[in-house]
């Protein structure tokens, strides 16, 4: 199964409210990062957080990391129809050696801002 | 400009062929990676390479053979052994090391028939 869990699988606002997406991991992780997928596009890294950090700023987003609850939240402030994307979260567990790291990702959260 | 880059975009193929698929990226990266996308869901890691003449089977390798003769370019073979190949595809890439992110290219769509 897979590592990382987001919830809510959707979530759908009006621009300029806040969108908050959360991610759950089952085993100890070296970092875990954000990123966000367009239709049909590449993935795009957002923001990687490290297990002994708890919390990181870049821009309008704000990550959060309980490694306590094995749990992570991403929230975008002020969201724009442009945001409109999927969000996943991936974590690079202990296991996880080389130069090569082996992230393992969540099934996303499809976030839709309406103009 | 620095980048990855998977061609071609769209790919289709009848049943039982095996196809090719490009990845090559221009950032001087150490570490490569292939995942799988299906509709709705997350990413499934296929192989990834560390170093050239090097690769490891991820969690879904069945069915594909990868290689990694020059540090730019790893491509990925679907072969007739794949029971269900038609997905999209992605390759990815990142400088190696336990905090760094990996950059994406943009796809590539496989559609066997």
């Amino acid at each position: 199964s897979q590592q990382g869990e987001e919830d809510p699988q959707a979530l759908s606002i009006q621009e300029g409210e806040n969108a908050t997406m959360n991610c759950s991991y089952k085993t100890s992780i070296n970092n875990l990062q954000w990123y966000r997928q367009n239709s049909g596009r590449g993935l795009v890294h957002l923001i990687l957080i490290r297990s002994n950090e708890r919390e990181k700023h870049s821009g309008r987003l704000r990550v959060t990391l309980d490694t306590s609850k094995k749990s992570s939240s991403l929230l975008i402030t002020a969201s724009r129809a442009a945001d409109t994307a999927s969000y996943f979260c991936a974590t690079d567990g202990p296991f996880s050696s080389g130069s090569a790291r082996q992230l393992t990702f969540g099934s996303g959260t499809q976030l839709t801002v309406l103009p | 400009d620095g980048g990855i880059t998977q061609s071609p975009k769209y790919l289709f193929r009848k049943e039982g062929q095996n196809v090719t698929l490009s990845c090559e990226q221009n950032l001087n990266h150490d570490a490569m990676y292939w995942y799988r996308q299906d509709p709705g869901q997350g990413l499934r890691l296929i192989y990834y390479s560390q170093i050239v003449n090097d690769f490891q089977k991820g969690d879904i390798a069945e069915g594909y053979s990868v290689s990694r003769e020059k540090k730019e370019s790893f491509p990925l073979t679907v072969t007739s052994a794949q029971k269900n190949p038609t997905a999209f595809y992605l390759c990815a890439s990142s400088i190696g090391g336990r905090y760094y992110e990996q950059y994406f290219g943009p796809g590539t769509r496989l559609t066997v028939t």
